[in-house]
């Protein structure tokens, strides 16, 4: 069975820094690109970032760019989001989600969420 | 960046009546790579259209999608109660690879 799962969210002050991480189990993958979805608080779903299977090919949203960096370790099957220079606009729920063997950005298997939430 | 607008904001309808969403992207979406999902409060959301018109993996026949260029649809045939949700669709033909702002589909 295809599982994803979240951790690494809570508290944070602005301006402060964040380490998310995403363990998958169930599939093969470095055969797959990987995606970060959030959705903040009454909002809907936006996307954050995208990575290649082998890292080759990594996108952000405009929002944190320059702020955010994604990453994979393919020999632990582990995704990663590295999240600096945090604003109260970062509060949401982050979710890791599985992408396509053959395109990024497409999500078919996603994980509950983490919850970041900004607060002074 | 490829702005899409989903139609309508909130659709209100009963079980077992036929629904249509709409999704109008700003640009024509390359390759016909526009998604839709479902999701539900405190859920995962769920694939359930790619590439335009194909089901994810496990999704019934009821829920179908079609379009091509700059305008989509999501249809589902006759409602369910599980259906009740919310729907976004996406498109990842070029980055950034955003969302619609969602469709409501609630009871009547």
């Amino acid at each position: 069975e295809v599982q994803v799962v979240e951790s690494g969210g809570g508290l944070v002050k602005p301006g402060g820094s964040l380490r998310l991480s995403c363990a998958a189990s169930g599939f093969t993958f470095s055969g797959y690109s990987m995606n970060w979805v959030r959705q903040a608080p009454g909002k809907g779903l936006e996307w954050v970032a995208s990575i290649g299977s082998s890292s080759g090919y990594i996108y952000y949203a405009d929002s944190v760019k320059g702020r955010f960096t994604i990453s994979r370790d393919n020999a632990k099957n582990s995704l990663y989001l590295q999240m600096n220079s945090l604003r109260a606009e970062d509060t949401a729920v982050y979710y890791c989600a599985r992408g396509s063997e053959w395109v990024l950005g497409v999500s078919d298997h996603w994980g509950q969420g983490t919850l970041v939430t900004l607060s002074s | 960046e490829t702005v899409l607008t989903q139609s309508p904001g909130t659709l209100s309808l009963s079980p077992g009546e036929r629904a249509t969403l709409s999704c109008r992207a700003s640009q024509s979406i390359s390759g016909s790579y526009l998604a839709w999902y479902q999701h539900k409060p405190g859920q995962a959301p769920r694939l359930l259209i790619y590439g335009a018109s194909s089901r994810a993996t496990g999704i019934p026949d009821r829920f179908s999608g079609s379009g091509s260029g700059t305008d989509f649809t999501l249809t589902i045939s006759r409602l369910e109660p599980e259906d009740f949700a919310v729907y976004y669709c996406q498109q990842y033909g070029r980055s950034p690879f955003t969302f619609g702002q969602g469709t409501k589909l609630e009871i009547q």
